[in-house]
């Protein structure tokens, strides 16, 4: 149990076009999920705690127009990247807590590779 | 902010030897930790967690050992093998949401 699906796996686009990433709990229900940023040979960075059936609450120093996240159900959080740029390649991984554990586990999903060229 | 943070950027081991990866913490209020393993190019995996109420918790191969007194914690892995080879991060659930991650020990096994 506690599977997190991310689409797609890897994303290529150019610069000024938008991206969107989805994040689905496949067997299991979440009411927060996260969106984490991995630069190369670093740790994962806190983008933004996305909740369902409200807004999205962001870190520090992310821009809430530059990266749209929406919580629809309680299975799915997708994020758009804006108007990407080269800058915004990186890793996007998004995680997911288990809401009948009660617990603070969050169970991550595979990633997003975006590469803006 | 208070932290999560590792003493070791890299661990190089021989295939069947015992592994042995380290993090401290700063915040003695935390009250429970999570070790994710993270391969290549993948999102991190959870592969044990542990209370502040123990001191040990033992998985398949791996061990978790919990030193309140000086805020250490340590990831065993018994006779690790190639599979082993990743990234692994110490965390700790922060503010009731957010997780926050220690720096990463990268483990190599050599064959």
């Amino acid at each position: 149990g506690a599977v997190v699906s991310q689409h797609p796996s890897r994303v290529i686009c150019k610069s000024g076009t938008s991206v969107k990433i989805e994040c689905r709990s496949l067997d299991f229900q979440a009411t927060t999920m996260f969106w984490y940023r991995q630069f190369p040979k670093q740790s994962l960075m806190l983008m933004a705690t996305s909740n369902e059936g409200s807004k999205a609450t962001y870190e520090q120093g992310v821009e809430k127009d530059k990266f749209l996240i929406n919580h629809a159900s309680l299975t799915l959080s997708t994020l758009t990247v804006t108007s990407a740029h080269p800058e915004d390649s990186s890793f996007y991984i998004c995680s997911a807590r288990d809401r009948r554990t009660g617990l603070e586990t969050q169970y991550f999903g595979p990633g997003t590779r975006l590469l803006v060229l | 902010g208070e932290s999560v943070g590792l003493h070791l950027p890299t661990l190089s081991v021989q295939e069947g030897d015992n592994s042995i990866i380290n993090c401290a913490y700063s915040n003695s209020a935390s009250d429970y930790f999570i070790w994710y393993k993270q391969e290549s190019g993948k999102g991190p995996q959870f592969i044990i967690d542990i209370r502040s109420n123990m001191d040990k918790r033992q998985g398949q191969r791996v061990t978790v050992l919990l030193n309140k007194t000086v805020k250490h914690l340590s990831l065993q892995i018994a006779a690790t093998q190639p599979g082993d080879s990743a990234v692994y991060f110490c965390a700790e659930p922060y503010n009731n949401n957010d997780m926050r991650f220690g720096a990463g020990t990268r483990l190599t096994v050599k064959p």
